[in-house]
């Protein structure tokens, strides 16, 4: 599976939008881009995944380059509740597994 | 909204001591996994179940790890004999396919080895 790049740590202001990146350059043509967050303490949170169309749900919206070399996570309205370690992960359909890199911490401030 | 539940929340035991942490996947799910998570470190892979039998393990999952799905609703993942390095969050998931499908997650086992 593609390795995957991401600051350490951001922040962002409550009610503000969050743009988390995440660059896997080596990805290729079959690899997902996958998002799930953990909240401290707490089992990994599903966010969201695509392939090469920007994907939007309930939770945010993942947005992919044209050349599917790197990604954004938008959290469209943060919250408290949103500071969490988020996880952007590359894998292919055929895999099992998930491969954890150590994620951006993110904290939301008031 | 189904969720996957695990039980103990916490478990200590002696070094050399057999245990089982339990998991209740999502109902319809097919596939099962266990992950750990050494305190302060990334969460590792240990092995993933499907169709009653493991279908990929990691390095990590030796001879003294175990799955099993005794019935239709609990997996579980046994320690023959604890060491101290297997102290950790064990996180179970689940998933209704194989491929691009998310991953559901319990809230862990906290086990600690003295």
């Amino acid at each position: 599976d593609a390795k995957t790049t991401q600051p350490p740590s951001m922040d962002c202001a409550e009610g503000r939008a969050a743009n988390l990146p995440c660059n896997h350059s080596t990805i290729s043509g079959n690899e997902y881009v996958y998002w799930y967050r953990q909240i401290h303490s707490q089992g990994p949170q599903y966010i969201i995944h695509g392939l090469k169309n920007n994907e939007t749900n309930e939770m945010a919206s993942l947005i992919i380059t044209e050349d599917r070399k790197s990604s954004t996570l938008i959290l469209p309205h943060a919250t408290l509740r949103d500071t969490a370690v988020y996880y952007c992960i590359v894998r292919t359909d055929s895999n099992y597994q998930l491969i954890w890199g150590a994620g951006t911490k993110l904290i939301i401030k008031p | 909204e189904p969720e996957v539940t695990q039980t103990p929340s916490h478990q200590v035991t002696q070094m050399g001591q057999e245990v089982i942490l339990r998991c209740v996947p999502i109902s319809n799910h097919l596939y099962f996994y266990w992950y750990r998570q050494i305190l302060g470190q990334k969460v590792e892979f240990l092995v993933s179940f499907y169709n009653n039998e493991i279908s990929e393990k990691s390095e990590i999952f030796d001879d003294q790890f175990s799955v099993e799905r005794p019935d239709g609703s609990n997996f579980t993942l046994k320690i023959r004999s604890t060491k101290l390095e297997d102290s950790a969050m064990y996180f179970c998931a689940s998933s209704l396919r194989q491929g691009a499908y998310e991953q559901y997650f319990g809230p862990g086992t906290r086990l600690t080895v003295t």
